[in-house]
């Protein structure tokens, strides 16, 4: 197994500009997220999903939007690129049979935004 | 509005000490409470876990300690190692949270040869 897998591992953006940030799981996980990482703030909540076809907001979801067509993938999508939203993002997937399933991290994609 | 609180930002231990990191929370609906460790340019990997009808759990260095009357939690690694030395995240997890893991702000541990 693959695990969680991120694309690109980084990026540099204009602001403005826009993008899809990639994620992939091959375990077969009903349960996918996002985070982002920035300094002192630790991991803050984006986007999740409980299943194909059902997306909710976390803690920060403004200028970014999410869609899960297939239980393997969950792209995150920036609609315009602002600078706020240079930050680490980290995708995440679990089972959701056990509720303390542990959640597993992508290796996260460094996102610069000028 | 935070609700999981992690202290201390960072901590620097010598080598054989025991390293400390404490976290609190609000939502008494918790019952799941993970602690993360990260190694630069990695993504978060689970070390221990615990749920709140046990006060604590120790896998080998690694204990958690959990105090449900106060809503307190912390990590305690015991002969720390400068292979431990990593940023470590609190998490709690509640059932009526829609399953969404809510982190704490990190501790940056540096431990020292």
């Amino acid at each position: 197994n693959a695990g969680v897998t991120q694309t690109p591992k980084f990026q540099v953006l204009k602001t403005g500009q826009s993008m899809t940030l990639q994620c992939a799981q091959d375990m077969n996980h009903e349960y996918m997220s996002w985070y982002r990482q920035d300094p002192g703030m630790g991991l803050r909540l984006i986007h999740y999903s409980v299943g194909a076809g059902i997306t909710d907001q976390g803690e920060v979801p403004n200028g970014y939007n999410v869609s899960r067509s297939t239980t393997e993938d969950f792209p995150l999508r920036l609609l315009s690129a602002a600078p706020s939203q240079t930050s680490v993002y980290f995708c995440a997937s679990r089972g959701v049979a056990d509720r303390g399933s542990e959640q597993y991290f992508g290796p996260g994609t460094r996102l610069t935004v000028t | 509005q935070q609700q999981v609180k992690q202290s201390p930002q960072s901590l620097i231990v010598q080598k054989g000490g025991i390293s400390i990191i404490n976290c609190a929370y609000e939502n008494t609906a918790f019952d799941y409470f993970p602690w993360y460790q990260q190694f630069p340019g990695k993504g978060p990997a689970l070390l221990i876990a615990i749920r709140p009808d046990v006060s604590e759990k120790k896998e080998g260095r690694f204990t958690i300690s959990f105090n449900k009357s106060a809503k307190q939690f912390s990590l305690h690694i015991m002969d720390s190692q400068p292979g431990d030395s990593a940023t470590y995240f609190c998490a709690a997890r509640g059932y009526n949270q829609g399953g969404k893991l809510i982190f704490g702000q990190g501790t940056e541990l540096s431990v020292k040869p």
